[in-house]
């Protein structure tokens, strides 16, 4: 089983340049989430989704937004970037939200010049 | 709404010596607490989780971890570390008495193992 695969690896875009990550488990997991990574701050939350068909805000939802598609993927689009979204971001997948064991992808390296 | 402190942002330790690593958290309902690991270039992965009952919690690859309820901890702990075990630690919290249950990470400890 692939697990949670996320395209692209790697990204670099220009400011103002739109773009969606995209994300997808085959675990048959309920909850997905988005996350970004930045030294020294861990992961902070971006977007969620508990089930299929519901989406929520996280603790930094700014300048992005999500599509549920169905129960297998999820995806983030930024639509007009910024130098401040230069991350790595990571898609998770858990079976029942934060009480179950959340399954990462290998991330996503984005660079906004 | 939840929050975890990680206070280490760093901790260096020599091959073979005990470690710890501090989470505390915040919440106004009971939580879920998590410790994941992620080692260089690569996702996180789960190391151990604490849902309920004993409060000593024990994970992959030696490790296990406390909840301490008064004192809103749930700190990580190896007897003996090696080398293979310098990675980046993260606690992570989840409250089961809020509608959803969304996972929330602290930022992380650097556990650098020295020869």
């Amino acid at each position: 089983n692939a697990g949670v695969t996320q395209t692209p690896k790697f990204q670099v875009l220009k400011t103002g340049q739109s773009m969606t990550l995209q994300c997808a488990q085959d675990m048959n997991h309920n909850s997905m989430y988005w996350y970004r990574q930045d030294p020294g701050m861990g992961l902070r939350l971006i977007y969620y989704s508990a089930s299929e068909g519901t989406t929520d805000k996280g603790e930094v939802p700014n300048g992005y937004n999500v599509s549920r598609l169905n129960k297998r993927e999820f995806s983030l689009r930024l639509e007009s970037a910024a130098p401040s979204q230069t991350s790595v971001y990571f898609c998770a997948s858990s079976e029942e939200g934060g009480l179950t064991e959340a399954f990462f992808g290998q991330g996503t390296r984005l660079t906004v010049v | 709404a939840q929050s975890v402190t990680q206070l280490d942002s760093q901790v260096p330790v020599f091959e073979e010596a005990p470690v710890e690593l501090r989470c505390n958290y915040s919440s106004s309902v009971s939580v879920y607490l998590f410790w994941y690991v992620q080692y260089p270039n690569q996702g996180l992965q789960l190391l151990l989780k604490y849902l309920s009952g004993s409060t000593l919690v024990k994970g992959i690859n030696g490790f296990e971890a406390e909840f301490n309820k008064s004192q809103t901890s749930f700190h990580l702990r190896k007897p003996s570390v090696h080398i293979s075990d310098t990675a980046e630690y993260f606690c992570a919290v989840s409250d089961h008495g809020g509608a959803t249950n969304k996972l929330i990470f602290g930022t992380g400890t650097l556990l650098a193992v020295q020869p």
